[in-house]
């Protein structure tokens, strides 16, 4: 299968700073890659659509002032969490499909964001 | 809105027993399904893939897709500890959303 790798794997911070984390795709072209958030024994929430070269799509209820998505080149994708605060403690998953559209998507290994 | 529902569980069943996960979906025209694995802390892993009708095999797994009765199902034959996790059903978006929808997923518990 296709490889995505995601770091950091674990990233503790201060309230108040900015954290990134990135996202490649290692063996296929992904102009398209997604991110994905997941709070303790809940289900993946879809925050964003990272798209290469053009802005980020979000999904309602996310800010996205906060979480910053750049898709500057077809194998790299970074979410910067500005301004963390205690509640945006999440797991942060980036997954990305070398298919296209509505196909398998495969996932990175994802970040454990704790803000302290 | 699309949906995929799934049981959330746990379904506990003893090893070497046939687990059976299943899912169904609202979109009459999604044509692509897939089943992810989620370890506790750890980012789901595809598993199967599907798109016609009836059953596919892949070692212990099978994965079953009915479009009429728009649900399907996944088969775990001879159980094993190491298949406790949580299952996740996706699906493919007809149209609009280019991106499967998940299922809140089916914890699957493997005893000894």
């Amino acid at each position: 299968g296709a490889v995505v790798s995601q770091h950091p794997s674990r990233v503790i911070c201060k309230s108040g700073t900015s954290v990134k984390i990135e996202c490649r795709s290692l063996d296929f072209q992904a102009t398209t890659m997604f991110w994905y958030r997941q709070f303790p024994k809940q289900s993946l929430m879809l925050m964003a659509t990272s798209n290469e070269g053009s802005k980020a799509t979000y999904e309602q209820g996310v800010e996205k002032d906060k979480f910053l998505i750049n898709h500057a080149s077809l194998t790299l994708s970074t979410l910067t969490v500005t301004s963390a605060h205690p509640e945006d403690s999440s797991f942060y998953i980036c997954s990305a499909s070398p298919t296209g559209p509505n196909e398998k998507l495969f996932f990175g290994s994802g970040t454990q964001l704790s803000v302290l | 809105q699309k949906e995929v529902e799934q049981n959330s569980g746990p379904l506990s069943v003893p090893e070497g027993a046939i687990a059976s996960l299943n899912c169904t979906y609202s979109d009459r025209g999604s044509q692509s399904f897939f089943w992810y694995r989620q370890y506790s802390g750890k980012s789901p892993e595809l598993i199967m893939s599907i798109y016609s009708n009836g059953d596919k095999e892949d070692g212990r797994f099978t994965a079953q897709l009915n479009k009429a009765s728009q649900y399907v199902s996944l088969l775990i034959r001879d159980s094993q500890p190491s298949d406790s996790a949580t299952y996740l059903c996706a699906v493919g978006s007809s149209g609009g959303s280019y991106i499967p929808t998940f299922g809140r997923g089916t914890s699957l518990i493997v005893h000894p």
